[in-house]
């Protein structure tokens, strides 16, 4: 069985950083791609980034671009996501989710977490 | 950046009715686009991808189309379960990026 379990949210302070983790099991974590997703609380889906299988390329959202980062531990099959200069306007509730194929485009996310969630106040 | 615009915002209706929800994409993505369900408290669930292909498991009351730059999710029969809310999701290039989601609510 396919799961992704988030961990790391919290509540932290306008320009603090973040690192959330993403730990999977059920399949083979370096045979697939990796795609964090945001949501804020009450609010739509929104794409962040992602990660392909072997960890070389990644892309984000534009506005994202910069300031967060992914990276991927084949050895301990977990995702992280670096989250910089953190602003309110990144609050919400964080999922990790499997894409279905090595690279994302043209594929889509397919098993998804539970989310952890980020809190950005003063 | 492809936007995605998803209407209806909201939408009622009753069991048993039939319902569309249409998302347009702003340039062409071929058939690189999914439609999840999402209900309170849960994580989003893959229903259809590319735009017609219903996931293993999927009720086939469930149905996905497509016409150009327009893409649609058709619920026939509607059952208690299926009350949630609907986004879609291109994933033609990078960055990828989800409609703004419809409510689909008991009337």
């Amino acid at each position: 069985e396919v799961q992704l379990v988030e961990s790391g949210g919290g509540v932290v302070q306008p320009g603090e950083s973040l690192r959330l983790s993403c730990s999977t099991s059920g399949f083979t974590f370096n045979a697939f791609a990796m795609h964090w997703v945001r949501q804020v609380p009450g609010k739509g889906l929104e794409w962040v980034g992602l990660v392909s299988a072997d960890g070389v390329s990644t892309f984000f959202t534009d506005s994202m671009r910069g300031r967060f980062a992914i990276s991927r531990d084949s050895a301990k099959k977990s995702l992280s996501l670096q989250l910089n200069n953190l602003t309110p306007a990144d609050t919400g509730l964080y999922f990790c989710a499997r894409d279905a194929t090595p690279y994302g485009s043209g594929s889509c996310p397919d098993f998804w977490g539970q989310g952890t969630l980020v809190t950005v106040s003063s | 950046a492809i936007e995605m615009t998803q209407s209806p915002s909201s939408l009622s209706a009753s069991v048993g009715d039939t319902v569309t929800i249409t998302c347009r994409a702003h340039q062409g993505i071929a058939n690189d686009l999914g439609w999840y369900q999402q209900k309170p408290g849960a994580a989003p669930k893959l229903l259809i991808f590319p735009a017609s292909t219903l996931q293993s498991g999927v009720p086939s009351r469930f149905r996905g189309s497509s016409s150009g730059t327009d893409f649609t999710l058709t619920i026939t029969r509607l059952q208690p379960a299926d009350f949630a809310t609907y986004y879609c999701l291109h994933t033609y290039n990078f960055p990828f990026s989800f409609g703004q989601g419809t409510r689909l609510q008991i009337k």
